[in-house]
This record gives structure tokens, sequence and C-alpha cells, in this order.
């Protein structure tokens, strides 16, 4: 098992470019997260899905748009880049999201720069 | 939802044994205590979960008071690989299992 894994590892977009991250799972686990990480920060959520074809927003989904049109896969959308969306994003999956079976397994990261 | 306080750092030495606090006043009776980690330039990675009664798994015990208002988690023995970022959580009962991450405790570990 791969586990969580992210694409790209590393990006830079200048400012207003547009760019699609990928997180895929082979674990077959039901719900699906996206969080970002500022620099000396804890994670925070930014959407989230608890199904194929369903999404929902977390606490900071502004800028954002996600899809999950494969159960294996969560898409993170950034239309219009800005400068304060520098920052590293972080994919996680969970078999439910009752509270017993709550463990998420997170993926490595991608590193967004925007100039 | 419940917020929780936990020390900004900690240090310990190599293979003694580490006591993370951290304080969930708010808590409320269904609210699961999760932690998870950090490692430097990874993703986080699940520790150890509880409700009432503490827990003890391969990586760590948790430790719950009574009242359920504060709880400790205890690494046996330090290593170096410890060295991280603990994330102390309260996850309510309900069916998204979104967690919400505060600052956490960065731990340091002495050789």
């Amino acid at each position: 098992n791969a586990g969580v894994t992210q694409t790209p590892k590393f990006r830079v977009l200048k400012t207003g470019q547009s760019m699609t991250l990928l997180c895929a799972q082979d674990m077959n686990h039901e719900y699906m997260y996206w969080y970002r990480q500022d620099p000396g920060m804890g994670l925070r959520l930014i959407h989230y899905s608890v199904g194929e074809g369903t999404t929902a927003k977390g606490e900071v989904p502004d800028g954002y748009n996600v899809s999950r049109l494969k159960k294996q896969n969560f898409l993170l959308g950034l239309e219009s880049a800005a400068p304060s969306q520098t920052s590293v994003y972080f994919c996680a999956s969970s078999p439910m999201g009752g509270t017993i079976d709550n463990e998420q397994f997170f993926g490595p990261g991608t590193r967004l720069t925007v100039l | 939802d419940a917020k929780t306080t936990q020390p900004n750092s900690m240090e310990s030495n190599e293979e003694e044994p580490v006591h993370l606090p951290c304080n969930h006043s708010t808590i409320s009776g269904t609210d699961y205590i999760h932690w998870y980690r950090q490692l430097p330039s990874q993703g986080p990675e699940y520790v150890i979960h509880g409700l009432t009664s503490n827990v003890n798994n391969r990586m760590a015990s948790l430790a719950i008071a009574e009242d359920r208002k504060s709880s400790t988690l205890i690494l046996h023995r330090a290593t170096l690989r410890d060295a991280a970022v603990y994330y102390c959580i309260l996850n309510f009962s309900s069916n998204t299992g979104k967690l919400i991450f505060g600052q956490g405790t960065t731990l340091q570990v002495k050789p």
C-alpha cells in the first residue's frame, strides 16, 4: 500500500495562475480531507469529503474548490492563486468519520509558493 | 468546538519518560481525545486516542483525568526520533471526523 500520496511535491505559481493538487489513497477510505499549514501554525481544514461525489467546507475554504469524482481521489483547485495561499498543503483520509475509527492518515504534503 | 491548551514547548532527555499535558476544560461528554504528532517536514501521524479510560498502544499511553478536563500523553522512553510537534485534539461526536488542530507542543529530545 502506498497509503496517501500527493502530487506535486513542490510548486511555484505566479499570482493569478491556477493549479490543481491531487490526492490519492489506496486504502478504500470513505473520508478525505484537505488541510493547509502556515509556518509555525497548526493545520487548518480547507474542505473535506465524506464520500464519493460529496464535498463540504472546512474552516478556511475561500479561494479553493474541491472535487471527489472517484472514491480514491480528492482534488484541490486554486482558480486564481494569491500570495496568501503560500503554504504547505496536506491531504488525509480516514476509513470513516465516526469517533472510534477516526484515525486520519496523512500524505507527505505539497509545498506551494505563490509569487 | 471545545478547545485544548498545551505548552508551547518541552524538553526531555533521551531514554527518559516524557509527560505531555493537555487541558480541555470545556470538553463535552462525547468528545474523544486524540493525539497526533508531526515530525519535521512530514505530515501528521496518529498517536493514540481515548474517551474516558486510560489507553496504551505501542507508541504511547494516554492518561485521562477523572473529570476529563485534562489528559497526558506519556512516552515511556523518549528517543531522538520522538522529537516532533504533538497535537492534542478533541474530536466531537459527529460523522464528519473533522480535526481541529491547535499549535501543539514542540518536544525537543536531548541525547
